[in-house]
């Protein structure tokens, strides 16, 4: 079936740095991929739609000078975390995929540790 | 807007019990919904689906079924395991462009 490979998938790094996490569709192409945001114990939240092509669509209230996202090709969408402060830490999820009524296939996930 | 609502866990039981985690949503047309399931320190795995109104989705031994009149779509299943224990999230996907919207997730913890 589609895959969806996300890396890294742990990082830690110190406050300041920018870091870029990349969402790649293994086995099919993706002209839409969503990018996702879990704090602990707590749901996912939508940040953004990478279009490729084109300007990502972000969610309200979600930061896009510091979320960057670049889509560039059809098996490629990375997010940076430009600047990162420890209340960036979080779980950042992409999903790919999906239309006619098909699940979305989601990365394993990076685990963003800043100190 | 479209929402999803999921009982709030953590929900403990004891190993073979039965299993029912209670989801509804909110929407505008006809939404795909499925389970999600994150078992610890990993990403999400797409559990089961339906599609459209009385679809029953299955696999691994649960079970859901898109309730239209009663916009649900409970998790079931007859005998839980050990192996079952992670966070489990309801959602919906829009149709019109794909975006998901997730239910707050439910932590099962199973007992030996």
């Amino acid at each position: 079936g589609a895959v969806v490979s996300q890396h890294p998938s742990w990082v830690i790094c110190k406050s300041g740095t920018s870091v870029k996490i990349e969402c790649r569709s293994l086995d099919f192409q993706a002209t839409t991929m969503f990018w996702y945001r879990q704090f602990p114990k707590q749901s996912l939240m939508l940040m953004a739609t990478s279009n490729e092509g084109s300007k990502a669509t972000y969610e309200q209230g979600v930061e896009k000078d510091k979320f960057l996202i670049n889509h560039a090709s059809l098996t490629l969408s990375t997010l940076t975390v430009t600047s990162a402060h420890p209340e960036d830490s979080s779980f950042y999820i992409c999903s790919g995929g999906g239309g006619n009524n098909q699940p979305q296939h989601f990365g394993d996930g990076t685990r963003l540790s800043i100190l | 807007g479209d929402s999803v609502t999921q009982m709030e866990g953590p929900v403990t039981l004891s190993e073979e019990a039965f299993l029912t985690i209670n989801c509804t949503y909110t929407a505008t047309g006809y939404p795909s919904l499925f389970w999600y399931v994150q078992y610890p320190g990993e990403g999400l795995q797409l559990l089961l689906k339906a599609t459209k109104a009385d679809d029953k989705g299955s696999n691994k031994g649960f079970e859901a079924t898109y309730r239209k009149e009663t916009t649900s779509f409970h998790l079931e299943k007859g005998s839980v395991q050990v192996s079952d224990s992670a966070v489990y999230f309801c959602a919906l996907s829009r149709n019109r462009d794909d975006k998901i919207i997730f239910g707050k997730g439910t932590r099962l913890h199973i007992l030996p």
